[in-house]
């Protein structure tokens, strides 16, 4: 089936350091969605992305819609240590089945 | 409070039985997703259901079965024809298949032994 491409796999930051992950992809989607995981449960909804150029912000997460609708990146300011956890991207094109990147697990050290 | 309930959290079954694993919502949304996570691993899709009584089959279909007899409930059962069951799987709903904003129940982990 379609992936999308994510990147960095994994990071390790310092806390207090931000935080920058993307994913890509060859065809375009309509939305990009962005959700977190924590160790053995299912993944939460952070922000949901529709236009093409939007940026849109929740809290001191801060995503984007790439112009070109084939990429979205997230970013993370001033990482705490309860952003620790595996970050995931999904694009949707109407009516088709949401896909899902392989995912961006990040580590924090104290 | 509206939500998606996943049943059990843990579950161990002997190979070569099959297993259900319950989903519920009561979000009143109309489509259901169910995704198999390995660890490490992205989510890939089983099945899903865009509305009653009607479902498709996903990227990795073979050895499960599913039914959406009621719009709250979307079971999914893992044969014996599934090679490799241990894993943890999740369930999703989202209002219907053109409105992507899917929530996850808290998944079910599988093991197989």
């Amino acid at each position: 089936g379609q992936q999308l491409n994510q990147s960095p796999q994994s990071m390790f930051i310092q806390e207090g350091e931000d935080v920058s992950m993307n994913c890509t992809s060859s065809s375009i989607f309509n939305t990009w969605l962005w959700y977190k995981q924590d160790p053995g449960e299912g993944p939460v909804l952070l922000i949901a992305l529709y236009k093409a150029g939007e940026l849109t912000s929740n809290g001191r997460l801060t995503a984007q819609f790439g112009i070109t609708r084939k990429d979205s990146f997230l970013n993370i300011s001033a990482s705490i240590p309860s952003d620790v956890g595996i970050y995931f991207c999904a694009g949707h094109r109407g009516a088709q089945k949401l896909v899902f990147g392989q995912g961006t697990r990040l580590t924090i050290n104290p | 409070d509206g939500g998606i309930t996943q049943s059990p959290k843990y579950l161990f079954r002997k190979e070569g039985q099959n297993v259900t694993l319950s989903c519920e919502q009561n979000l009143n949304h109309d489509a259901m997703y169910w995704y198999r996570q390995d660890p490490g691993q992205g989510l890939r899709l089983i099945y899903y259901s865009q509305i009653v009584n009607d479902f498709q089959k996903g990227d990795i279909a073979e050895g499960y079965s599913v039914s959406r007899e009621k719009k709250e409930s979307f079971p999914l059962t893992v044969t014996s024809a599934q090679k490799n069951p241990t894993a943890f799987y999740l369930c999703a709903s989202s209002w219907d298949s053109m409105n992507t904003e899917a929530f996850f129940g808290q998944g079910t982990r599988l093991t197989v032994v």
